[in-house]
């Protein structure tokens, strides 16, 4: 059973929105993760953090920002949604070191219109 | 620049072993090499993963060359729920990066 849940799972809005999307863990964590994924395609990291109040952005550039005041949880905010934003959101989360492998979340699709 | 390359698709009879290659000739001494399945648009899902030795677990086996640069994940008994993409992931210092991995269909 998933230590990590994604809210909300299916998303709808409209262009202009104000969006977070949410991700919590239960397992102490202190890496979590956002990728972003076209279906299809490959997931790309959008944002990381290492801790309370460390964030960091990814590879792959995006408009979206994080927060991490809490171990527990790793919201993702869209400011203003554009169609552009259309995509599926993982968020994963990992102890620290290269031996322990992600535990991700059910993903987040998101759509704007 | 990838660190992994992986044939796009492959596909295997129900109830056979599938065999997923996966080159990593740049891997490091101290990388890991990590197996995930990624089924429909779930999240992905840990397979396997290891260092030098091989593995096997509940899941699959994982069979690492002696030089490292290349690996191989085996399903013992391939059945039509393992149809998904497998990525083969060198673990770069503390973050992943998947590639487009192998679209693996199994067939009845």
């Amino acid at each position: 059973e998933a230590d990590i849940y994604q809210t909300p799972r299916y998303l709808v809005i409209g262009t202009g929105k104000k969006i977070t999307l949410e991700c919590s863990q239960t397992m102490g964590h202190d890496k979590m993760y956002w990728y972003q994924q076209d279906p299809g395609m490959e997931l790309h990291l959008i944002h990381y953090s290492y801790g309370v109040n460390s964030t960091e952005k990814g590879d792959l550039s995006s408009e979206s920002t994080v927060s991490r005041i809490r171990t527990e949880h790793f919201p993702l905010t869209l400011e203003s949604a554009r169609p552009s934003h259309t995509s599926q959101y993982l968020c994963a989360s990992s102890e620290i070191g290269t031996v322990y492998g992600y535990t991700f979340g059910s993903g987040t699709r998101l759509t704007v219109v | 620049d990838a660190k992994t390359t992986q044939p796009p698709s492959m596909d295997c009879a129900e109830g056979r072993a599938a065999n997923l290659p996966c080159n990593h000739s740049t891997i490091s001494g101290n990388e890991y090499v990590y197996w995930y399945r990624q089924i429909h648009s779930q999240g992905p899902q840990y397979i396997i993963h290891g260092l030098k030795n091989n593995e096997t677990n509940e899941m699959a086996s994982l069979i690492i060359t002696e030089d490292r640069k290349s690996s191989t994940l085996i399903l013992p008994h391939a059945t039509l729920r393992d149809t998904a993409v497998y990525y083969c992931i060198v673990r770069v210092e503390n973050d992943m990066r998947f590639g487009a991995g192998t679209r693996l269909t199994v067939k009845p």
